[in-house]
């Protein structure tokens, strides 16, 4: 079966460019993530939603990120006037319904963001 | 408050074996392993929860240390494959579903 998919793979953004980073998580997969990761460093998380609902987002480092999952499926993240501090990977991960907190979390390959 | 991982990093030949640490100053519901090789996605390797539940790949242990917030990975007989960036995830009582991750280990396996 299908893993969870991310695209772009690679973009670069010039400095003030809005972007857009999609996510396909495993399908029948309720919990998504996503996390930011600087080089060299672990993940970082951003923000989590359960379907469409966004429980946290208490890791959006500014009002200029913004992130959607309407249908509780795909989900993208929006980055809005980007800058040079933004430049990271972004993952996804998605899993499975927690009946109780025993799961595991499925990451996608992740989109690497270069802001010049 | 992010977990601090011990080593840093570690160089191995085949067939040795290796231990990483992890260690949170706040009370852990679960601490989550994974790992990770160069450019690629994080990889799932285990999950510990407090009251010593775990879920995880057989050739893979780890342990939990409620009372002092630690937990250890133990990788033996390694293989080249092993090679790659371990994170440990860790997961409080008051924050449901998010992981905090530490630096990272750097395991080198040579033949």
């Amino acid at each position: 079966g299908a893993g969870v998919s991310q695209s772009p793979r690679y973009k670069v953004a010039k400095r003030g460019q809005d972007v857009a980073l999609r996510c396909d998580p495993i399908s029948g997969h309720v919990s998504l993530f996503w996390y930011q990761q600087a080089l060299g460093q672990g993940p970082e998380f951003l923000t989590y939603f359960q379907n469409e609902a966004q429980l946290d987002k208490s890791g959006l480092p500014s009002d200029r990120f913004f992130a959607e999952r309407p249908e509780g499926s795909v989900s993208t993240l929006k980055i809005q006037r980007t800058q040079q501090e933004d430049s990271a990977v972004y993952l996804c991960a998605s899993s499975l319904l927690r009946v109780t907190r025993y799961y595991e979390q499925y990451f996608g390959p992740g989109t690497r963001l270069t802001v010049t | 408050q992010q977990p601090v991982q011990s080593p840093q990093a570690v160089i191995l030949r085949e067939g040795e074996d290796a231990v990483i640490n992890c260690s949170s100053s706040k009370a852990l519901y679960s601490v989550h392993w994974y790992r990770q090789k160069h450019g690629e996605a994080p990889v799932f390797l285990m999950i510990l929860l407090k009251g010593g539940e775990q879920k995880g790949h057989e050739k893979i242990s780890a342990s939990f240390n409620e009372k002092k917030q630690q937990s250890s990975l133990y990788l033996t007989a390694s293989q080249l494959s092993y090679s790659g960036t371990y994170f440990c995830g860790t997961e409080m009582w008051t924050s449901y579903g998010k992981l905090t991750f530490g630096q990272g280990t750097i395991l080198t396996v040579h033949p």
